[in-house]
């Protein structure tokens, strides 16, 4: 079981926006702000799309976005394209003891 | 560019020992953390544990402490991470990432991340 909760799973259609939450606890992602967010292609490594909540690595779309509620993240995606369908992974530091923590992994496919 | 190369995949029995090594390139070693994060078959990642390249100081999630051991070589700017007493559920690629900058301190994301490394435990 993950720390961190998101869906399993999320769909939409080219050119729609979903969003992917995260949820988390007062001790992880509602303490910092420092949630962050990664795209992994099948057999890939992670590329980070989203770091300290909202920012946007150069050379990432600003098709991609990112936002906080309390306990939960999200991950925007606008403008969807076939390249998006992969897995999104977030993470959170989370201090103490447990230091890093990431969520389960939601898988996005592009109908 | 920055670069993270790894180590190649192994294949291990339960109760033996792994060294994943992971090379850096294209920025000051020094000067970033390297942390390792796992990914079982089918499953999500997983933090593993991060070295302080600078000093060689290590913090590893609780639940790999007394089992997992990252060292690193300034001169090869190589980190390696070694995890004894392997069982099934050890199974998994390997991941080493770079901690990125922040202009607060410490980043707490990945910026850069190697290719990964498969390790499998089977008898």
């Amino acid at each position: 079981q993950s720390a961190l909760t998101q869906p399993a799973s999320v769909s939409g259609s080219p050119g729609q926006s979903i969003t992917i939450s995260c949820t988390g606890t007062s001790s992880d992602v509602g303490s910092y702000n420092l949630v962050s967010w990664y795209q992994q292609h099948p057999g890939k490594a992670p590329k980070l799309m989203i770091y300290e909540d909202t920012k946007r690595p150069s050379g990432v779309s600003n098709r991609f976005s990112g936002s906080k509620s309390g306990n939960t993240a999200s991950l925007t995606i606008s403008g969807l394209q076939a390249e998006d369908e992969a897995d999104y992974h977030c993470c959170s530091y989370a201090g103490g003891k447990t230091f890093m923590v990431f969520g389960g992994g939601t898988k996005l496919t592009v109908l | 560019q920055v670069l993270l190369v790894q180590s190649g995949a192994e294949v291990k029995k339960p109760g033996a020992s792994v060294k994943v090594s992971c090379k850096a390139s294209g920025y000051t070693f020094t000067s970033y953390h390297l942390h390792w994060v796992r990914q079982a078959p089918g499953q999500g990642l997983e933090w593993m544990g991060v070295i302080h390249t600078s000093d060689g100081s290590t913090y590893n999630a609780q639940k790999f402490q007394g089992r997992v051991t990252m060292t690193r070589d300034t001169s090869t700017r190589t980190v390696y991470m070694e995890v004894s007493s392997l069982r099934s559920e050890d199974t998994a690629v390997y991941y080493c990432a770079r901690e990125g900058p922040s202009e607060d301190g410490r980043g707490y994301y990945f910026d850069y991340w190697g290719q990964g490394t498969l390790i499998t435990v089977s008898s």
